[in-house]
């Protein structure tokens, strides 16, 4: 069974930009949760959708936008993009919303100049 | 909301040196309790978990950690590390039945294991 995929793996952006991140989770997996890991402030949850919803928001600025496909696809879009945005975004699956556990992705690195 | 402190953010063993990792969480009600690990140039992947149930909880490479409730610790121990186990560990919390994931995650710590 194939992994969590994310693409793209890395991404340069200019500040003021948008940017938007894809993830695909495991073949039956429903819901999908995006955390940021930065060195300063580790890993940070973002967001998690289920069924095309959004269930639960982590303490980001509205810049942070998600959403999820009817075939469990997400993505994450970040508007006028920051020096501080420059991370390893992260995306991770599970069967359920609350599910049993989490499979992570290889993330997307982006770097803002 | 939820906290995660772990109290190591480096730690260097020898081969075969036994390892525990502190873990302590705050938050008022139920939680589950991880551990993942981050192997250099891979992606975070899942030592054990803890829903409910024996506080001991056995994962993989064997790994295991013990759920103290009363001091609201999930520390992580091996007996005796390899090499191979130089990687960074992340313990993580999130309230349990809340039908909902919100991974907390401590800032990690990490390992390098001397052959």
């Amino acid at each position: 069974k194939a992994g969590v995929t994310q693409t793209p793996r890395y991404l340069i952006k200019t500040r003021g930009q948008q940017v938007t991140l894809s993830c695909s989770p495991i073949s039956g997996h429903r819901s999908v949760s995006w955390y940021q890991q930065t060195p300063g402030q580790g890993l940070q949850f973002l967001f998690e959708y289920f069924s095309e919803t959004q269930r639960n928001k982590g303490n980001f600025p509205g810049r942070f936008s998600g959403r999820q496909f009817s075939n469990s696809r997400s993505e994450m879009n970040v508007s006028t993009l920051e020096l501080g945005d420059s991370a390893l975004y992260l995306c991770a699956s599970s069967l359920e919303a609350g599910g049993d556990e989490q499979y992570f992705g290889p993330g997307t690195r982006l770097t803002v100049t | 909301a939820q906290s995660v402190s772990q109290h190591n953010h480096h730690v260097i063993l020898s081969e075969a040196a036994s390892l525990e990792l502190g873990c302590n969480y705050s938050y008022g009600g139920t939680v589950n309790l991880f551990w993942y690990v981050q192997y250099p140039g891979q992606h975070l992947q899942l030592l054990l978990k803890y829903f409910s149930g024996d506080p001991l909880v056995k994962g993989i490479k064997g790994f295991e950690a013990e759920f103290i409730k009363s001091k609201f610790s999930f520390n992580l121990r091996k007996p005796s590390v390899q090499w191979s186990d130089t990687a960074e560990y992340f313990c993580a919390v999130t309230p349990s039945g809340a039908g909902s994931y919100q991974l907390t995650f401590g800032k990690g710590t990490k390992l390098s294991v001397i052959p």
